[in-house]
């Protein structure tokens, strides 16, 4: 089946700092994909859809100044954690819409730490 | 909003059938059943997907009602392997209702 990966699997950063965390389509090309974040024992929030070549779409009480998603190719979507605090500490995943049959394939997730 | 209902939490001794419910009610015409499981600090993983007549694959067969309000999805012989939550979504291929949105999910423990 199609792959989709993640990086980094895990990182922990300081508070104010910056996060950037990649997605990549690795044998399809992805004109859509979408983020998503996960709190422990909670269900996936869908926070924003990224769509190539332009600004990506954000769900509602998502601050798109605090994540920054930029999808510069049909095979990667960043997805840039802004002045992260110990409350944007969550599992981070990627998902990517396939072309033609618009199946989505999931990413295996980013676990983010901030101190 | 999720748009399906799920049980929160299930039980099922290894080499059984699972059988997971879920209720979709307000599903639209052109949108399909899907299931997803997680597995503790992984990504989703597909299962299986369905429109209106039942399906089997190598993982699990789906099982959606003639009316499309609500479908079973069938492990047929489940093992500790098996154990995670399993998600029920319901989503159109194209425009805004092709995004996946997450219900609570239904927890499947496999026990010996």
């Amino acid at each position: 089946g199609a792959v989709v990966s993640q990086h980094p699997s895990w990182v922990i950063c300081k508070s104010g700092t910056s996060v950037k965390i990649e997605c990549r389509s690795l044998d399809f090309q992805a004109t859509t994909m979408f983020w998503y974040r996960q709190f422990p024992k909670q269900s996936l929030m869908l926070m924003a859809t990224s769509n190539e070549g332009s600004k990506a779409t954000y769900e509602q009480g998502v601050e798109k100044d605090k994540f920054l998603i930029n999808h510069a190719s049909l095979t990667l979507s960043t997805l840039t954690v802004t002045s992260a605090h110990p409350e944007d500490s969550s599992f981070y995943i990627c998902s990517a819409r396939a072309p033609g049959t618009g199946e989505l394939f999931f990413g295996e997730g980013s676990r983010l730490t901030v101190l | 909003d999720a748009k399906t209902t799920q049980p929160p939490s299930m039980d099922c001794a290894e080499g059984r059938a699972a059988n997971l419910p879920c209720n979709h009610s307000t599903i639209s015409g052109n949108e399909y059943v899907y299931w997803y499981r997680q597995i503790h600090s992984q990504g989703p993983q597909y299962i299986i997907h369905g429109l209106k007549n039942n399906e089997t694959n190598e993982m699990a067969s789906l099982i959606i009602t003639e009316d499309r309000k609500s479908s079973t999805l069938i492990l047929p012989h489940a093992t500790l392997r098996d154990t995670a939550v399993y998600y029920c979504i319901v989503r159109a291929l194209t425009g805004t209702a092709s995004k996946l949105t997450f219900g609570t999910g239904t927890r499947l423990q496999v026990t010996l």
